[in-house]
């Protein structure tokens, strides 16, 4: 039992790279979210995702798109990266009991 | 907009003493309260959560005391040890599954 995995742990990218973040999780939740965690700002959420196929919008999504094509897998895309997004990601996924797992978290870096 | 803040920033105790964070929100809807503790690197854990029909819930040194009516919510340590040295973050949920979170609290333990 892996809990919440992220692929990859580190990435440099310069501005207008694309990419896109991985998680994983194994425990069957529904409810799956991206983060983004910058110093002295806690977590935002980017978008979050209520079941497989689904997907909304969080606090600040804007330069971010999602996918949720199978319950086990949330992916975080980055079309055209810019140094405004250099920052920790977590991936959470939610149980029924509205308790949080998070992943170990992917630091990116925007040159 | 929807939000939590949360108050002090930084804290600094003595060993043995009593630490206590506070948080407010802003969606009277909300009906779940966790606190993470975040270590430097570390992924955020989940250290104690409140439910809205309950108004304090204690764990061993670590209680949480939630006040619907002023929609604020307390994390309280007693006998504080250098291990509790960390980042605290409050989180609440929305109506609508979007999971906010403080800004966190660097909680100091001096020996």
């Amino acid at each position: 039992n892996a809990g919440v995995t992220q692929t990859p742990k580190f990435r440099v990218l310069k501005t207008g790279q694309s990419m896109t973040l991985l998680c994983a999780q194994d425990m069957n939740h529904e409810y799956m979210y991206w983060y983004r965690q910058d110093p002295g700002m806690g977590l935002r959420l980017i978008h979050y995702s209520v079941g497989e196929g689904t997907t909304a919008k969080g606090e600040v999504p804007d330069g971010y798109n999602v996918s949720r094509l199978k319950k086990q897998n949330f992916l975080l895309g980055l079309e055209s990266a810019a140094p405004s997004q250099t920052s920790v990601y977590f991936c959470a996924s939610r149980n029924r009991a509205y308790e949080q797992y998070f992943g170990p978290g992917t630091r990116l870096t925007v040159t | 907009g929807e939000n939590v803040e949360q108050h002090p920033s930084t804290l600094s105790v003595q060993e043995g003493d009593s630490a206590v964070i506070k948080c407010t929100y802003s969606d009277s809807a909300s009906n779940y309260f966790p606190w993470y503790k975040q270590e430097l690197g570390k992924r955020p854990q989940l250290i104690i959560d409140i439910r809205s029909n309950v108004g304090e819930k204690k764990d061993q040194r670590i209680a949480v005391t939630l006040n619907k009516t002023a929609k604020h919510f307390s994390l309280h340590i007693t006998e504080t040890q250098p291990e509790d040295s960390a980042v605290y973050f409050c989180a609440a949920k929305f109506w609508n599954n979007d999971m906010r979170f403080g800004a966190g609290t660097r909680l100091t333990v001096k020996p």
